[in-house]
């Protein structure tokens, strides 16, 4: 079956460390994203890339780092300088052509990371 | 600053009724709009797009779109409980050759049987 998964799907955490929350996808898109979700709000972007090495800072990437060295993958590390790391991370991936529909973003099911 | 904006709810609707749920857009250069749908705890999953001014069809749904205005709505017929979740509304835009959405902060629909 194609696409995204995220794990660990619970992630807990103790200030002042870095964790990684992993993101793979088989679905070939070029395109992937990481969005932040707090409680009553809606996605913010943290990161994105479109392509292999290549991938651009969201509206709210500080306290964060990714890399992408594999089409399938695209790992998000929350740094100790994020200061309020607690929230529910999503990944999603997309095509990049120019029609509308590949433009379609399609989700894991998301990793809720607590900061104890 | 691109926004977009949705009421936040909680929209209550009757089972068999009609639901609207409505979202303006800051960015009058948007091309293509989203809406997903989120059960509590859950990933967004799609329902429609639309990129056409007007109407478009699918099932229970109707999205509709009007760029003049920079509103888009959906419908859903024939409300059921199951389709009780946030939806959120997501616009695309281009910015240096890359794409993003922007996403609205979703609207709660509780429908009751």
């Amino acid at each position: 079956d194609g696409g995204i998964t995220q794990s660990p799907k619970y992630l807990f955490r103790k200030e002042g460390q870095n964790v990684t929350l992993s993101c793979e996808q088989n679905l070939n898109h070029d395109a992937m994203y990481w969005y932040r979700q707090d409680p009553g709000q809606g996605l913010r972007l943290i990161y994105y890339s479109q392509i292999v090495n290549d991938f651009q800072k969201g509206d709210i990437a500080e306290g964060y780092s990714v890399s992408r060295e594999k089409k399938e993958s695209f790992p998000l590390t929350v740094t100790s300088a994020q200061k309020n790391p607690t929230a529910f991370y999503l990944c999603a991936s997309s095509g990049t052509s120019g029609a509308a529909s590949y433009n379609e973003q399609f989700f894991g099911p998301g990793t809720r990371l607590t900061v104890l | 600053q691109k926004e977009v904006e949705q009421n936040s709810g909680p929209l209550s609707v009757p089972e068999g009724a009609i639901a609207s749920l409505n979202c303006t857009y800051s960015d009058r250069g948007s091309q293509s709009f989203f809406w997903y749908r989120q059960y509590s705890g859950k990933s967004p999953e799609l329902i429609m797009f639309i990129y056409s001014n007007g109407d478009k069809e699918d099932g229970r749904f109707t999205a509709q779109l009007n760029k003049a205005s920079q509103y888009v709505s959906l419908l859903i017929r024939d409300s059921q409980p199951s389709d009780s979740a946030t939806y959120l509304c997501a616009v695309r835009y281009l910015t240096g050759g890359y794409n993003k959405l922007i996403f609205g902060a979703g609207t709660r629909l509780a429908v009751h049987p």
